[in-house]
Order: C-alpha cells, then structure tokens, then sequence
C-alpha cells in the first residue's frame, strides 16, 4: 500500500529565504506526482504536477524534483514572501485504483514579513 | 471560467438526516472524485467515477453514496449511516489518468 509522508509538519522561515518542502513515498510505481497550496478553509490549487518520466518541474518561483527511485520529491520556493504563507500537499497518482491520489499530511508553512 | 463548483459552502445536518453535496465541473473531464479532509490527516478518497453511470468505492465509502447521471455532475449525499460526517469535503476531477487534477473549494459539513 502507498504511504505518502511530509515532513516537517510545519516550518517557519523569515521572508526572503529559500523554502524546501519534503515529499517521500514508499512505492515508486508512480504515474505522477502532484503538488498542492491550500489556504485555510480553502480547496486545493494545483502548483505543479511532475510525471513519473520527468526528474523536476519548474513554474515561476516554484521549483519541484522528482526521484522516483528512492521515492522523493522536493519543492523549492525561491526569495519566500509573506503571501507563501499556506499547507502544502504533496500527493502521488499509481496504477493500484484509477486516478486515485494518495496524500500526504501536508506541510503548514508561515513566512514571517 | 472553467472549473470545479462546489456547494453549498457550509451544510449543516441533524442527526439522522441525509444530506447531498453539489459538485459540478465545466472542464470536460471524465473522471471525478470526492474526497474527506480531517485535521491533521491527508486527504482520503471516498468515491470516484471515470465516466458517466459508472463509479467506484474508494477507502472510505461506507455512509457515503454517489450517482453519475451527466459528465458534468457527480453530487455525494452523506447518509445517516455515516457515523462521523462532520468533515471537509472536496470534489476533484481529472481528464484523464495522468494529467492534472483540479479541486473545488470545498464543503464544510457539521453535524448539529
């Protein structure tokens, strides 16, 4: 059974650092993996989704990696600001139930001005 | 603008009552799914549909059901079989297997 994990759980980081969110999953018999902002009490809104062919996916500040192998995935914001403040969800598409996404727990993120 | 649309935004539910969650997408997809969030815990898959009149239990069905009559419309009702509703709920659809999925805004259910 696939098990996503994030850590941490939550970071804190002045504004204009660097952001590294963790993603890692146990079986690498993925399809995708797709990343994830969700504001409180908000829906999800896509970032960036990385195929399993691909190794990293970039948009703007966002800057995502993809090891299948040993199973990680890495987010990168760059020059972090205050509106960066959100959870983030990682989460990985396999063969095992059509389209399912299996989920992390997220990783709540404050970028103090 | 194309999309997913959820609603009501906040639902209320009584004990023992049934109540049905709207979720509705203009972006030609085929596959749709529901999805509960808890705090603290990763989103987990209830039900989901690849085309119209045809769908699939996910890991939390139990209390839950769902019908698929248009492409467009995959509504959730919580049954008063569901011991612990109170929730966020998201609708998510997709067009295909490997591309990119897209969430609604979400619905909060609370038991009163």
């Amino acid at each position: 059974k696939q098990e996503v994990t994030q850590i941490p759980a939550a970071l804190s980081v002045p504004e204009g650092e660097n952001l590294v969110l963790n993603c890692s999953f146990t079986d690498s018999a993925i399809y995708n993996l797709q990343w994830f902002r969700q504001d409180p009490g908000k829906g999800l809104t896509s970032l960036l989704l990385i195929q399993s062919s691909q190794r990293e996916q970039t948009s703007g500040r966002l800057n995502a990696s993809l090891d299948k192998s040993s199973g990680r995935s890495t987010l990168y914001i760059a020059a972090s600001q205050p509106g960066d403040s959100a959870t983030y969800l990682c989460a990985v598409k396999g063969p095992d139930s059509w389209g399912k996404l299996q989920f992390g727990a997220g990783t709540q993120v404050v970028v103090t001005p | 603008d194309g999309g997913i649309t959820q609603s009501p935004k906040y639902l209320f539910r009584k004990e023992g009552q049934n109540v049905t969650l709207s979720c509705e997408q203009n972006l030609n997809h085929d596959a749709m799914y529901w999805y509960r969030q808890d705090p603290g815990q990763g989103l987990r898959l209830i039900y989901y549909s690849q085309i119209v009149n045809d769908f699939q239990k996910g890991d939390i069905a139990e209390g839950y059901s769902v019908s698929r009559e248009k492409k467009e419309s995959f509504p959730l009702t919580v049954t008063s079989a569901q011991k612990n509703p109170t929730a966020f709920y998201l609708c998510a659809s997709a067009a295909q297997l490997n591309t990119e999925a897209f969430f609604g805004q979400g619905t909060r259910l609370t038991v009163v």
